[in-house]
């Protein structure tokens, strides 16, 4: 079946950097978008960016931007998230998501476990 | 705050129907495909509705999905305490260039 395993949790100290990877099976690695997408602790979803896993292209949330850089390795079908000059703001659950269905780019099927980050001094 | 709006909480007995609404506005809903996610207490969100209206065949036809203008609306019916979640919506918004969700509503089976 279809699915996206997550690295586990981690703490970082503020000013560092984290990078959460995601393993895919089930499906051809290169065929879809992978997306991420973070969930603070009792509050909403925030998008974060794509990453198309056969070129390599990449688009991120303009609040991003700078400082999130999402990568492949196609050889072992892992999505991977890194996140710099990390802050307390920057605590929660990131998840990646499978973006399945062309010119939907708001669907994600299936879902990462998630895997939490915990940045504190 | 969300660029999408949906009601904080919803509740509704148990066999009954329930809508939960998700407003937008021209750069986002209106133009572009709108989904929706339920996130069971403690897991990771999970696909429900997508391109306003499909469900995935995995998904019982109790859980539907409509659009008209700016607004979206997830509607469930036969409401059964395992429904208990929070629930999302999510869409293209075109002047950020990015994927926009709503703040998530609550959803309690009285």
């Amino acid at each position: 079946q279809v699915q996206l395993v997550q690295s586990g949790a981690e703490v970082k100290k503020p000013g560092a950097s984290v990078k959460v990877s995601c393993k895919a099976s089930g499906y051809t690695f290169t065929s879809y978008d992978i997306n991420w997408v973070r969930q603070a602790t009792g509050q909403g979803l925030e998008w974060m960016g794509w990453m198309n896993p056969n070129s390599g292209n990449t688009g991120y949330a303009l609040k991003f931007q700078g400082r999130v850089t999402m990568t492949r390795d196609t050889s072992i079908t892992t999505a991977y998230m890194e996140l710099s000059s990390l802050t307390s703001e920057d605590t929660a659950v990131y998840y990646c998501a499978r973006a399945p269905y062309t010119g939907s780019e708001e669907t994600f099927d299936p879902w990462g476990q998630g895997t939490l980050v915990i940045v504190s001094s | 705050q969300s660029v999408l709006t949906q009601p904080p909480s919803v509740s509704a007995a148990p066999g009954q129907k329930v809508t939960i609404s998700c407003s937008g506005n021209t750069s986002n809903i209106k133009n572009n495909y709108v989904s929706w996610y339920q996130q069971l207490p403690g897991t990771a969100p999970k696909l429900l509705i997508y391109e306003n209206n499909q469900r995935p065949s995995r998904i019982p036809d109790r859980f539907s999905g409509s659009k008209s203008g700016t607004s979206a609306t997830l509607g469930i019916t036969g409401l059964q305490t395992g429904d208990e979640a929070d629930y999302y919506c999510g869409t293209w918004d075109s002047s950020l260039s990015g994927v926009v969700f709503g703040g998530g509503t609550k959803l309690t089976v009285l």
